[in-house]
């Protein structure tokens, strides 16, 4: 199995700060990463899919990066509404997703 | 545009076997080439990946599930169904209905049901 490793677990910050986000594969998985932002209570939202490409209707400060073992997502200037935890998900093999990061507000 | 509903219990008995269905409204799930999946989340923990199917009714599951998982179409009625067996629980969760595109990427969701597994 691959396993999906977010860092950090948790993350405080402010409205206007850019924030990034980690996930690491155990094995190399190319592009086959997808992004996803879940608010309490809600269904996940997709962000970013294949790991750089924006879903249609994410606002363009969310960015994706990385290929192979590495990857992040960006947020370039946070939001009130993008308080919430998000989770990478990798597709190369049976989908798993990571743990998640509850990004909260400093 | 496309919706998703999932329906079933909220409340299964230990042993036996968890029955839901996912409504598909606003589009047909016979176009298009799109996976049906299936997701759960148990309360106050992370996403697992359950299975889905593909239009053609080829299907893919977790491993750590499969031997328990049955998920199916039903055309006529533009739906698909979960079926997992043996249920305890540990299967107590919120159970996501979701529509994929090809690298598991999935974009709609429905609003997601809870189960309880309990006597």
């Amino acid at each position: 199995d691959i396993q999906m490793t977010q860092s950090p677990s948790s993350l405080s910050a402010s409205v206007g700060d850019r924030v990034t986000i980690t996930c690491r594969a155990s094995q190399s998985i190319s592009s086959y990463l997808n992004w996803y932002q879940q608010k309490p209570g809600k269904a996940p939202k997709l962000l970013i899919y294949a790991a750089s490409s924006l879903q249609s209707g994410v606002p363009s400060r969310f960015s994706g990066s990385g290929s192979g073992t590495d990857f992040t997502l960006t947020i370039s200037s946070l939001q009130p509404e993008d308080f919430a935890t998000y989770y990478c998900q990798q597709s190369y093999s049976t989908p798993a997703f990571g743990q998640g990061t509850r990004l909260e507000i400093k | 545009q496309v919706q998703l509903q999932e329906s079933g219990p909220g409340l299964v008995k230990p042993s036996q076997t968890l029955s839901l269905t996912c409504t598909v409204s606003g589009g047909s799930i016979s176009s298009g080439s799109y996976y049906w999946s299936w997701i759960r989340q148990p309360a106050g923990k992370g996403l697992e990946w359950i299975g889905r199917i593909y239009t053609s009714g080829s299907t893919n599951y977790n491993p750590s599930l499969k031997s328990r998982v049955t998920i199916s179409v039903d055309t006529s009625k533009n739906q698909f169904s979960l079926k997992l067996s043996s249920v305890t629980a540990a299967d107590t969760a919120v159970y996501y209905c979701a529509r994929e595109v090809g690298i598991a990427a999935a974009g709609i969701w429905g609003q997601g049901t809870l189960v309880t597994v309990s006597s």
